[in-house]
């Protein structure tokens, strides 16, 4: 079954709004989870590394004014696009290190997906 | 240089046969680990299989399992009697660094599998 868990699957906004995804590790904590934006028909890109009670560590090119992400709980992790613009639309993927008893391979587990349409 | 490279952007194979997608990666790390995701239309990312660089047998999970040929740098995965169900988006990944620290993971262009009844 799922690990972690992402709200909402899909969002529509108007340009310049702000939008709030969830990232949730079910059952176990997650010291780190990572957040990923996926275009059509292309790979992952890392945005940033999310680290709790501390902050992201950001992929160079990706503005952190403009993509917030809060890890305040070690089973929750936020990114907000601020000020969103049509070019924002896209897939937004979270996953979180299952740790413990996956110790050894630290395997990142993925939510399902936030689709992000800005209009 | 591309860390990961999926050179087939696209495969058929006809159900029940096996199948393998190819994978080659970079890396000057002598502890790393390589990684397989399943993406369907649905656009969740599904992890199939893990092969940690020090592992000296072949990673098996299933009808998944993954040639892994340490001097080539090549980690195939291998899909045995292939069902329709596993027609998606397939993505090599390689972890570099041993477990612990800072897990970024490097992911390929993928390939799209299409299984034929």
């Amino acid at each position: 079954g799922a690990v972690v868990s992402q709200h909402p699957s899909w969002v529509i906004c108007k340009s310049g709004t702000s939008v709030k995804i969830e990232c949730r590790s079910l059952d176990f904590q997650a010291t780190t989870m990572f957040w990923y934006r996926q275009f059509p028909k292309q790979s992952l890109m890392l945005m940033a590394t999310s680290n709790e009670g501390s902050k992201a560590t950001y992929e160079q090119g990706v503005e952190k004014d403009k993509f917030l992400i809060n890890h305040a709980s070690l089973t929750l992790s936020t990114l907000t696009v601020t000020s969103a613009h049509p070019e924002d639309s896209s897939f937004y993927i979270c996953s979180a290190i299952l740790s413990g008893i996956k110790r050894k391979t630290d395997t990142q587990y993925f939510g399902p997906g936030t689709r992000l349409t800005v209009l | 240089a591309q860390k990961i490279t999926q050179t087939q952007p696209g495969m058929f194979v006809q159900e029940k046969e096996a199948v393998t997608l190819d994978c080659t990666y970079d890396t000057s790390d002598q502890s790393y680990g390589l990684f397989w995701y399943k993406q369907p239309s649905s656009g969740e990312m599904i992890f199939l299989i893990y092969q940690g660089s020090y592992d000296e047998q072949n990673a098996t999970e299933g009808r998944y399992s993954l040639n892994f040929q340490k001097a080539r740098k090549s980690a195939n995965l291998v899909i045995s009697a292939s069902q329709l169900g596993d027609s998606a988006m397939y993505f090599c990944a390689m972890r570099e660094g041993g477990p612990g620290g800072y897990q970024k993971v490097t992911f390929g262009i993928g390939t799209k599998l299409q299984v034929i009844p």
